[in-house]
């Protein structure tokens, strides 16, 4: 079993849709958890981290539930500038393990 | 701007003749990463530096090596390039110890011929 399970997509979506990506993880002591974003042979981009408060950065809302083990991304209204891939990604002190990320599409 | 470089953008070797990748950063941070991305994959952790620490993963080939000689600069060295280890290397850096998120290089996309 993979650390991190994602979805790998692609998720083809309307401009102005509202999306969900999931994600799991397999090491309950994971600590530190965070989606970045990675555009076509670019490196990944820190989006946002996640806290089981939730955590919201405009269109786009995070969320934690560690008792499920289960990591989430909401982007709203989206743009065709949203179009990457979304890594999904958590770990310990020492190290972070990335999936292998959920393509998003948005089409006019 | 503080950054994390890496050079070259796009390295081609030849199979079996070894190759450095570089990486330096402006932040100061004092953890350093190497990650390996193949086509459709996610990042794969060879190794970090703690400061001066070099904590390798198991899986890690010992084809792989890394030198850290201060702060700002890292290196990979693949001693004996196969056609396998054609990837993106990503070098990244993080304040403490990755609960923070990282800050990834641009990336040396590597060609084996």
């Amino acid at each position: 079993r993979k650390e991190v399970e994602q979805d790998p997509g692609p998720f083809n979506v309307p401009e102005g849709a509202t999306v969900a990506f999931n994600c799991t993880y397999s090491n309950s002591a994971s600590q530190s958890f965070f989606w970045y974003r990675q555009d076509c042979r670019k490196e990944p981009k820190l989006l946002m981290s996640v806290y089981s408060s939730g955590n919201e950065d405009g269109r786009f809302t995070a969320q934690l539930n560690r008792a499920s083990q289960y990591i989430s991304l909401l982007i709203r209204d989206s743009k065709l500038s949203d179009s990457a891939t979304y890594l999904c990604v958590g770990g310990d002190a020492d190290k972070l393990i990335f999936g292998t990320g959920t393509r998003l599409q948005v089409f006019p | 701007d503080a950054m994390v470089i890496q050079n070259p953008r796009y390295q081609v070797t030849q199979f079996g003749k070894p190759v450095t990748l570089s990486c330096s950063q402006t932040l100061n941070h004092n953890v350093m990463y190497w990650y390996q991305q193949k086509s459709s994959q996610a990042p794969k952790l060879l190794f970090h530096y703690y400061d001066k620490d070099f904590n390798n993963e198991a899986d890690t080939p010992d084809n792989f090596q890394s030198r850290r000689p201060n702060t700002s600069f890292c290196f990979l060295d693949i001693r004996s390039p196969g056609l396998g280890d054609a990837a993106m290397y990503l070098c990244a850096t993080s304040s403490t110890t990755g609960g923070y998120g990282y800050t990834f290089g641009s990336g040396t996309r590597l060609t084996v011929v």
